[in-house]
């Protein structure tokens, strides 16, 4: 089945600075990539996603891409602010599996004020 | 905006009892989802729900879980013989089409006791 790998586990930065979560993919048929932002105790929470016929899309402050021949996808946050502070977990699914959502270990994103 | 919702929110019981979680879906999504995290790690699937049955289930989802869907609107999750290893976040979600956005219920935090 598929697997997602995330990295880095923990990301600290200084607010106003880029923050880059990397995540891999095991299934060529993957094609939607989720991320889902999680603060502590509540929901996941869809904050952007890619399909596999896309390589790039942004909304604000975020963005994510991906490279189908590499198997991996990123999600980056420019001039991050402290409520950015969350984990954020990548996920993958394949097209014929119902919207089955494999996720990635999650980062732990900090950002100091 | 339309959410999800699930109940209890959390859940304490004896090991060996049986529960039920309970999750309201968002009303036109024909999708329906069931996912564990256990704390501090990462959200894990568990089965897929479409057209009143079961469309994929995680090897996690061994005969102690059921789900159901007895109604229109409500969709549960049963498990019969609860383990220490139960305890965790369960998250209901659901989705219009199966292939796009997943929306997270606030989940329901079990502790086996």
């Amino acid at each position: 089945g598929e697997n997602v790998e995330q990295h880095p586990s923990t990301l600290s930065v200084q607010e106003g600075d880029s923050a880059v979560i990397k995540c891999t993919y095991s299934d060529s048929a993957s094609n939607y990539f989720p991320w889902y932002k999680q603060e502590l105790g509540k929901r996941p929470q869809l904050i952007i996603d890619i399909r596999s016929n896309v390589g790039e899309k942004k909304d604000q402050r975020i963005a994510v891409t991906l490279n189908k021949t590499a198997k991996h996808f990123s999600l980056h946050i420019t001039e991050t602010q402290p409520e950015d502070s969350a984990v954020y977990f990548c996920a993958a699914s394949i097209g014929t599996s119902y919207g089955k959502l494999t996720f990635g270990q999650g980062t732990i994103l900090t950002v100091h004020p | 905006e339309p959410e999800v919702t699930q109940t209890p929110s959390h859940q304490v019981t004896q090991m060996g009892q049986e529960v039920i979680l309970r999750c309201v879906p968002i009303s036109n999504h024909l999708y329906f989802y069931w996912y564990r995290q256990i704390l501090g790690q990462k959200v894990e699937f568990l089965v897929s729900f479409y057209n009143n049955e079961i469309s994929e289930k995680s090897e996690i989802f061994d005969d102690q879980f059921s789900v159901e869907r007895p109604d229109g609107s409500n969709f549960t999750l049963k498990i019969r013989s609860t383990k220490l290893e139960d305890s965790a976040m369960y998250f209901c979600a659901s989705s219009v089409y199966g292939t796009g956005e997943a929306f997270f219920g606030q989940g329901t935090r079990l502790t086996v006791v």
